[in-house]
């Protein structure tokens, strides 16, 4: 297995440019989650998903869809990019019955800067 | 809302033991997970806690007293490898009440 695979790794984008971030995983888990991680922050749900065809909204979702087509794929777009949105991206997966109980395998992250 | 706090940062000594801890509010939380961080990696999970107690996994236990908001990651005989980040994060009755802590960096020093 695979895993949680992200592409890209990096990413510079200029102020106002768009672009999707790719996550995928093998593990037939059902939750899927997008997360950004700030210098010497903690992790922010930016969205998740229970399932193919369900999103919901976490903590930061402004300037970012998310849509969730298959079980295994769960890209992020982000439409208007701006400074604010420079952090490292991190996708993650669980196999979950009851919801926030579960353990979340993380992909390696895409680290993106916007000037 | 819930606040996760916890140490910014730690050192420690190799072959020493270090307590991490995280505090919580007690609502809406139904256990603790422990990630662990490497620089410029992803989180690894190491610990999921949902009964108070004390779990022992190998050099890492971790501890939770749900009546006191409080949990501790425990390391023993630290190796220099054990430098990282280490999250704690409160898990809840949905994918969404999962809310991670700033994470405490920890530096071992020979």
């Amino acid at each position: 297995n695979a895993g949680v695979t992200q592409t890209p790794k990096f990413r510079i984008l200029k102020i106002g440019q768009s672009m999707t971030l790719q996550c995928t995983q093998d593990m037939n888990h059902n939750y899927m989650y997008w997360y950004r991680q700030d210098p010497g922050m903690g992790l922010k749900l930016i969205y998740y998903s229970v399932g193919a065809g369900i999103t919901d909204k976490g903590e930061v979702p402004n300037g970012y869809n998310v849509s969730r087509s298959t079980t295994e794929d769960f890209p992020l777009r982000l439409e208007l990019a701006a400074p604010s949105q420079t952090s490292v991206y991190f996708c993650a997966s669980s196999y979950s019955r009851d919801g926030g109980s579960d353990t979340q395998y993380f992909g390696p992250g895409t680290r993106l800067t916007v000037l | 809302g819930q606040n996760i706090d916890q140490p910014t940062e730690m050192t420690a000594t190799e072959g020493a033991i270090v307590q991490i801890n995280c505090t919580y509010q007690t609502s809406g939380f139904n256990g603790l997970f422990w990630y662990q961080q490497h620089a410029g990696e992803a989180p690894t999970f190491l610990s999921y806690n949902v009964l108070d107690g004390l779990e022992e996994k190998g050099r890492f236990s971790s501890f939770l007293s749900r009546s006191k908001g409080y949990s501790y990651l425990l390391l023993k005989e630290l190796q220099m490898k054990d430098s990282a980040s280490y999250l704690c994060a409160g898990g809840g009755s949905s994918a969404s009440k999962i809310i991670f802590g700033s994470g405490t960096r920890l530096s071992i020093r020979p």
